[in-house]
């Protein structure tokens, strides 16, 4: 069974700096990865998806990587805003199924 | 929100009765997944569906049953309804098993 653990669990840094979420995967017999943003109350909206064949995806300030081979794949957001603060969740599909890591909470300070 | 409704939003029920959550989708996807999300386990796959009539299990699919008579509607029924399931369940679809998925706005169901 695919396991998905995402580091750190929470994460607060002042506005204007660059992060890195993590993802981690035991399965890499995967077909794609996907990062989704969740806001509180609210469904999950989909950021980027990486397929198994493809290394990283940009869309705007963000850019994830993925590295099947040592199950890794990493969401940089650049220059970070308050308006990014949310739970960031990244989900591995494998067998039929996607399968979600528990998330990382980040808040963004003025 | 990629055309998909979820109804209702917020329920209550009691202990022992049958629910149902209604997945509406108007894109045409093949895919359909319900997932319950709760504090500290995360979102966690119950049914999902590859077609009229295909379904198959997820990891939590005690207690709950599916159907899927039209690709645009994708039905969870609680067969007796426990504190347990007390949950927010969240509908999602894609195209195919391998592309990229598109989550509703959830339902929040209390049982008590």
């Amino acid at each position: 069974k695919q396991e998905v653990t995402q580091i750190p669990a929470a994460l607060s840094v002042p506005e204007g700096e660059n992060l890195v979420l993590n993802c981690s995967f035991t399965d890499s017999a995967i077909y794609n990865l996907q990062w989704f943003r969740q806001d509180p109350g609210k469904g999950l909206t989909s950021l980027l998806l990486i397929q198994s064949s493809q290394r990283e995806q940009t869309s705007g300030r963000l850019n994830a990587s993925l590295d099947k081979s040592s199950g890794r794949s990493t969401l940089y957001i650049a220059a970070s805003q308050p308006g990014d603060s949310a739970t960031y969740l990244c989900a591995a599909y494998n067998f039929n199924k996607f399968y979600f890591g528990s998330g990382t909470k980040l808040n963004v300070k003025p | 929100d990629a055309g998909i409704t979820q109804s209702p939003r917020h329920k209550v029920t009691e202990t022992g009765t049958p629910v149902t959550l209604r997945c509406h989708q108007t894109e045409n996807h093949r895919y359909m997944y319900w997932y319950r999300q709760d504090p500290g386990h995360g979102l966690r796959l119950i049914h999902y569906s590859y077609g009229v009539k295909d379904t198959d299990k997820g990891e939590v699919s005690d207690g709950y049953s599916v159907s899927r008579s039209k690709t645009e509607d994708f039905l969870l029924t609680l067969e007796s309804a426990t504190s347990s399931q007390t949950s927010v369940y969240f509908c999602a679809i894609s195209v195919a098993g391998n592309t990229e998925a598109f989550f509703g706005q959830g339902t929040r169901l209390t049982v008590v």
